[in-house]
């Protein structure tokens, strides 16, 4: 059974640092993987879909890399700003099912 | 405006009356999903559509029915809810789930009492 884990759970960091958050699957029989946000009381919103196939994407100051042979995911973050307060939530697909993991909760600080 | 809408927002009821989450989208998706948020537990997949009259069961459908009789509209039923589904429920809609980005509702809340 698939199962996806983020680490860390939580981070603070003053603003303009550089970040990384972690994703890690155990079952690489994937067809994408995708980065969302989610803000306190708010629905999702997508970031970045890599596909199987795909090693990275990026938007803006954001860049996912995916390695599939390891079962993992990164989502960079540069310059971070306190608007990029959030849970970050990586999710795996499979045809029709999607995985998620339990998330990353950013804090930056002015 | 591209969306995904959910009704109600809130809801509070009890253990055994029936009720219904209407979840619609305006963008064409062929694809269609229902989650729960769960604190310690993450969002887990109820039910998912590839398109319609077709629909499959997620990680946790239990309780949980749905139908697909139109490409924009994926209701959830609960028949009979019970205190253990009282949860934050999001609809979700996507072109192609292989190939596309996934678009979320802003989310029910359901209290069952």
């Amino acid at each position: 059974k698939q199962e996806v884990t983020q680490i860390p759970a939580a981070l603070s960091v003053p603003e303009g640092e550089n970040l990384v958050l972690n994703c890690s699957f155990t079952d690489s029989a994937i067809y994408n993987l995708q980065w969302f946000r989610q803000d306190p009381g708010k629905g999702l919103t997508s970031l970045l879909l890599i596909q199987s196939s795909q090693r990275e994407q990026t938007s803006g100051r954001l860049n996912a890399s995916l390695d599939k042979s390891s079962g993992r995911s990164t989502l960079y973050i540069a310059a971070s700003q306190p608007g990029d307060s959030a849970t970050y939530l990586c999710a795996v697909g499979n045809t029709g099912k999607l995985i998620f993991g339990q998330g990353t909760t950013l804090q930056v600080k002015p | 405006e591209a969306q995904v809408t959910q009704n109600p927002r809130y809801l509070i009821t009890v253990t055994g009356k029936k009720l219904t989450v209407t979840c619609s989208q305006n963008m064409n998706h062929e694809y269609m999903s229902w989650y729960r948020q769960d604190p310690g537990l993450g969002l887990r997949q109820i039910y998912y559509s590839m398109n319609v009259e077709v629909t499959d069961k997620g990680d946790v459908p239990e309780g949980y029915k749905v139908s697909r009789k139109e490409k924009r509209n994926f209701p959830l039923i609960l028949e009979s809810p019970s205190p253990n589904q009282t949860s934050l429920y999001f609809c979700a809609s996507s072109f192609r789930p292989r190939a596309d980005t996934q678009y979320f509702g802003p989310g029910t809340r359901l209290t069952v009492l």
